[in-house]
């Protein structure tokens, strides 16, 4: 099956630098890749998704970008803010009917003001 | 959030009682997942169904059993409980293609003693 590693499990930053959080996955099939940020307590929720026709896709200060060909992915956060702390999640989906998710273990990000 | 309710939210219970938890959703999502969340190890698929009364299991199944007899509902239940089940458990949904978008439910914090 589909393994996904993330690094690094912990980051701290400085408000206004940038964080870049690094996945690599295994099953060349796998061909949809989100990120989920997850606040203390509460559900994961999705912040970005990148396709495998698709090489880097941006929103506002977060942007992914995917190398199929190296299988791996990244998250970047520019301009952070205290309120970007929290534990993001990189996944990949598996081959097969369901194409659930197989999640990375976690990065726990935070923004020191 | 897909309309994703999970029931209960909390609950303590003695090592060898069964337990159930329910995942209910308004969405008609084809796709139900159940993953454990345990510090260290990201989310980990236990079981997932690609429809009524089809299920299938994930990477952590021992131990654990599901039904799905309505579109609307999974239940997960520890048919024996443990310690090593004490976790976060999160009921996820997808409306049905290849790279919809996955929500998660609210999260069921079950302790074992």
């Amino acid at each position: 099956g589909e393994n996904v590693e993330q690094h690094p499990s912990t980051l701290s930053v400085q408000e206004g630098d940038s964080a870049v959080i690094k996945c690599t996955y295994s099953d060349s099939a796998s061909n949809y890749f989100p990120w989920y940020k997850q606040e203390l307590g509460k559900r994961p929720q999705l912040i970005i998704d990148i396709r495998s026709n698709v090489g880097e896709k941006k929103d506002q200060r977060i942007a992914v970008t995917l190398n199929k060909t190296a299988k791996h992915f990244s998250l970047h956060i520019t301009e952070t803010q205290p309120e970007d702390s929290a534990v993001y999640f990189c996944a990949a989906d598996q081959s097969g009917s369901a194409r659930q998710l197989t999640f990375g273990s976690g990065t726990q990000l935070t923004v020191l003001p | 959030d897909a309309g994703i309710t999970q029931s209960p939210r909390h609950k303590v219970t003695e090592t060898g009682t069964p337990v159930t938890l329910r995942c209910h959703q308004t969405e008609n999502h084809r796709y139900m997942y159940w993953y454990r969340q345990d510090p260290g190890h990201g989310l980990r698929l236990i079981h997932y169904s690609y429809g009524v009364k089809d299920t299938d299991k994930g990477e952590v199944s021992d131990g654990y059993s599901v039904s799905r007899s309505k579109t609307e509902d999974f239940l997960l239940t520890l048919e024996s409980a443990t310690s090593s089940q004490t976790s976060v458990y999160f009921c996820a949904t997808k409306l049905g293609a290849a790279g919809d978008t996955i929500y998660f439910g609210e999260g069921s914090w079950l302790t074992v003693v």
